[in-house]
């Protein structure tokens, strides 16, 4: 079956970097994109981007551009998020989830648990 | 950006009842639209994609339509496991969320 494993929750200062990881199994994972989305407490979801697992393809939201990296392992079938210049209203849930699409963003049909990042001084 | 806005934002509900979700997107989507729903301390789960097609082992209680800037989710009847948090996503131009709508119980 289909599963998607994220990393642990992590506690970070302001200004510094967290990199969530995110491993496939039970499906052929260059064949479709991973995407990740973030909920800060209490509130809706946020799209922060998608990455092609076929070809490492991006698309960042514009409100992280310059801030976030998106990439994939293919020979581990894990793909990583990593967010620089922390604050404070980066406290979130971090999602990865797997995109129906490997060209282009899509929908989003099975997901990660979640990592919780606390940035916190 | 294309801005997606959700109505209600909390709609409270019986066992039974019909409910409908609107979704509103700022610019046309044609019909690149999913519903999810999330329940408290979970990951969302998708409902639907490409505004009407069913994901599969999602109960026929749920359907939805629209096209362009419109879209709607409908519960034909509210099940206990319904009451949750629901999201509309436009994929038509990147991605973004509607703000949610929270399905409460009477």
């Amino acid at each position: 079956q289909v599963q998607l494993v994220q990393s642990g929750a992590e506690v970070k200062k302001p200004g510094a970097s967290v990199k969530v990881s995110c491993k496939a199994s039970g499906y052929t994972f260059n064949m479709y994109g991973i995407i990740w989305v973030r909920q800060a407490p209490g509130q809706g979801l946020e799209w922060m981007g998608w990455i092609s697992a076929h070809n490492d393809n991006t698309n960042y939201a514009q409100k992280f551009q310059g801030r976030v990296t998106m990439t994939t392992d293919t020979s581990t079938r894990t793909a990583y998020m990593e967010l620089r210049s922390l604050r404070f209203d980066d406290t979130a849930v971090y999602y990865c989830a797997r995109g129906w699409s490997s060209t282009s963003v899509d929908y989003f049909d099975y997901w990660g648990q979640g990592t919780l990042v606390t940035v916190s001084s | 950006d294309i801005q997606m806005t959700q109505s209600p934002s909390t709609l409270s509900a019986s066992v039974g009842d019909r409910v409908t979700i609107t979704c509103r997107a700022s610019q046309s989507i044609s019909t690149w639209l999913a519903w999810y729903q999330q329940k408290p301390g979970k990951a969302p789960k998708l409902l639907i994609y490409r505004t009407s097609t069913l994901e599969s082992g999602v109960p026929s209680r749920f359907s939805g339509s629209g096209s362009g800037t419109e879209f709607t989710l409908t519960i034909s009847s509210l099940q206990p496991d319904d009451f949750a948090t629901y999201y509309c996503q436009q994929y038509n131009s990147y991605s973004s969320f509607g703000p949610g709508t929270k399905v409460d119980i009477k």
